[in-house]
């Protein structure tokens, strides 16, 4: 069964850090590009970032380019997203999903449950 | 950054069919968007329906059907069910690696 699971979120205060993780099973991680995808409180779905297969090629959406890094271990199946000078819209749930880059084919097949990023001081 | 519009919500009854669209302000919708719809009840993680414009993901119901709709792509639920009251979303690869979500679609069953 393929599953993904997060960790690392939490409360932040602005400014801060943070690096979240996502556990890969079922599936051979190396097999696939992977991405994540963010839900603020209250609002729409936001794709953040996708990460081919071998880590050569990493895409951003343009609100997080320059402070949101993601990259990923495929020996040690796992995903991460690093989060630099946090800001009050980085709070969301952040989901770990598999992304299908094929011929014609662009879509997440499987999602993790997500993990809550809260920025306060 | 490119917007993608949803209707804002849509209600129908039991057994009822429904169609949901996903538009581009400035462009037609095509295949080679590959759009996806995607479900999501409040609370959890959202739950992939369609991929390619028409495919349905394993289990998913065949009452759910995805198409291109003049120049927009369109979900639709046919004998809608109680559980199938969800916020819907579409997504669309915009091509340099750039994928954007719909501003989705809140479904009431009634």
């Amino acid at each position: 069964e393929v599953q993904l699971v997060e960790s690392g979120g939490g409360l932040v205060q602005p400014g801060g850090s943070l690096r979240l993780s996502c556990a890969a099973s079922g599936f051979t991680l190396s097999g696939y590009w992977m991405g994540w995808v963010r839900q603020a409180p209250g609002r729409g779905l936001q794709w953040v970032a996708n990460i081919k297969q071998d880590g050569s090629e990493m895409y951003y959406v343009d609100s997080v380019k320059g402070r949101l890094t993601i990259s990923r271990d495929n020996a040690k199946n796992s995903l991460y997203l690093q989060i630099n000078s946090l800001r009050a819209e980085d709070a969301a749930v952040y989901y770990c999903a598999r992304y299908s880059a094929q011929r014609a084919s662009a879509y997440f097949d499987c999602w993790g449950q997500g993990t809550l990023v809260t920025v306060s001081s | 950054q490119t917007v993608v519009t949803q209707e804002p919500s849509f209600s129908v009854s039991p057994g009822g069919t429904v169609t949901l669209t996903c538009g581009l302000s400035s462009a037609s919708v095509s295949s080679s968007h590959s759009p996806s719809w995607y479900q999501q009840t409040p609370g959890q993680a959202p739950r992939t329906l369609i991929y390619t414009t028409n495919s349905r993901c394993s289990g998913v119901p065949d009452r759910f059907s995805g198409s291109i709709l003049g120049n927009k792509a369109a979900l639709t639920i046919t004998g809608a069910q109680a559980d199938d009251e969800s916020d819907y979303y579409c997504a669309l690869y915009m091509g340099r690696g750039v994928y954007v979500f719909g501003t989705g679609t809140k479904v009431t069953v009634l």
